[in-house]
């Protein structure tokens, strides 16, 4: 069973720099083809899409968040992480990772409340 | 504002179908797979149909998806109290470069 769990600062500060990492068991990130995805639901709202990064290293980004955010790969952590720069308010959110097969995500993890406030 | 237009909420009885819509356009739904995800009170969202109209193991056939066009729907049939969720389709949309959409969410009440 495909397990996956977010880990970071549960509080960041305004214009700094907020970092994820998910773990994942169950599942190799090298050898398998699949996707591994961040996606945020800010409080009482829907789901956005961040962005996902291939074992290979190929990435895809949300446009609106493009140029504040990077997703890595350690293959040999079995983890991804997620990095997005000079954060605000709006940035508070429960941040997922997430196993997508390309075009639809099989498996969440339990997700992490990450506020942004001074 | 959402990319993937759904109704902010629906209900029914316990034992009655309803559906939840979806509307995109073309470069999303028109073109690309559809999939929903329930998200229960507290918890993770949860695979409940991919592309369109295929149901994960576990998942109970009382859930259904389609898609025409650049619209898609998800019925659940036989109403439980445990369906009781929130509701969000999602898809590939191919414009900039490409990225995951996803609707604003439904959220279902069981009377």
């Amino acid at each position: 069973q495909v397990q996956l769990q977010e880990s970071g600062p549960g509080l960041v500060k305004p214009s700094q720099t907020l970092s994820l990492t998910c773990t994942v068991s169950g599942d190799s990130i090298s050898s398998s083809s699949y996707y591994w995805s961040w996606i945020r639901q800010h409080p009482g709202k829907g789901l956005e899409w961040i962005g996902y990064i291939y074992n290979s290293g190929t990435t895809y980004y949300n446009p609106s968040l493009k140029s504040r955010i990077t997703i890595s790969v350690d293959t040999s952590k079995n983890q991804f992480s997620l990095k997005v720069s000079s954060v605000t308010a709006a940035d508070t959110a429960v941040y997922y990772c997430a196993r997508d097969q390309g075009f639809w995500t099989d498996y969440w993890g339990q997700g992490t409340l990450v506020t942004v406030s001074s | 504002q959402s990319v993937l237009t759904q109704p902010p909420s629906a209900s029914g009885t316990p034992g009655q179908r309803v559906t939840i819509s979806c509307s995109g356009s073309s470069s999303n739904i028109g073109s690309n797979y559809v999939n929903w995800y329930q998200q229960l009170p507290g918890t993770a969202p949860k695979l409940l149909i991919y592309s369109n109209n295929q149901r994960p193991s576990g998942v109970p056939d009382r859930f259904s998806g389609s898609k025409s066009g650049t619209s898609a729907s998800l019925a659940i049939s036989g109403l439980q109290s445990e369906d009781e969720a929130d509701y969000y389709c999602g898809a590939w949309d191919d414009s900039l470069n490409g990225y995951v959409v996803f609707g604003g969410g439904t959220k279902l009440t069981v009377l």
